[in-house]
């Protein structure tokens, strides 16, 4: 069982806005600015697009924005695009042995 | 350009080692600035952190897997290195390597990942 709980999937039409969120622990998402956010599509590897909460890596559209609020970190895409339609990832530090946690995971459905 | 690939036995037995290398291209893993790590992911699931080192040999690994887990660096090749002993059927996953930025929360890149099936 992953440690932090992602809705299972979520779904827009094309230029929409969609958001979803990433609940955790004060272990996790509460003791630590170090959430990142991972795009997967079908057989391919994980991809960053937001790192520390709200960074974007060079190269990442603008559309993707992310931020935090005590236990719960969010993703929002804006302006969805058929390409967007892939798995979400979050992760995070933690203060437990783990070290490191994973999200469950968020599908994403272009309509 | 940074570039990360695992190689290494698609196939284990049950009750085998499971052994996988990472080589890494266009940067050496000596920095100071970065983690090397392994993360894992069974068939239709999600993301599971594994372990992962610093250049200082340092490593760390998810006590889930109970101490089943030794990953090591090998500088004069640039690769590192994961070890999963007495591996059984829920070691199924695909197996990815990456780079993990320090003091942030940034893994990238990723290896393009290897499928490890553990099968008699």
């Amino acid at each position: 069982q992953s440690a932090l709980t992602q809705p299972a999937s979520v779904s827009g039409s094309p230029g929409q806005s969609i958001t979803f969120s990433c609940s955790g622990t004060s272990s996790d998402l509460g003791a630590y600015d170090y959430v990142s956010w991972y795009q997967q599509h079908p057989g391919k590897a994980p991809k960053l697009i937001i790192y520390d909460v709200r960074h974007r890596p060079s190269g990442v559209s603008n559309r993707f924005s992310g931020s935090k609020s005590g236990n719960t970190a969010s993703l929002t895409i804006s302006g969805l695009q058929a390409e967007d339609e892939a798995d979400y990832y979050c992760s995070s530090y933690t203060t437990s042995n783990t070290l490191v946690v994973f999200g469950s995971g968020t599908e994403v459905t272009v309509l | 350009q940074l570039q990360l690939q695992e190689s290494g036995p698609g196939l284990v037995k049950p009750s085998e080692t499971l052994s996988l290398t990472c080589i890494v291209s266009g940067a050496s893993i000596s920095s100071s600035n970065y983690y090397w790590g392994w993360i894992r992911q069974p068939p239709g699931r999600g993301l599971e952190w594994i372990g992962s080192i610093f250049y200082s040999g340092t490593s760390y690994s998810n006590v889930s897997l109970k101490r089943r887990v030794t990953i090591s660096l090998d500088t004069s090749k640039n690769q590192f290195s994961l070890n999963l002993t007495s591996v059984t059927a829920a070691d199924t996953a695909v197996y990815f390597c990456a780079r993990h930025v320090t003091h942030s929360s940034s893994w990238t890149p990723w290896g393009q990942g290897m499928l490890v099936t553990v099968s008699s």
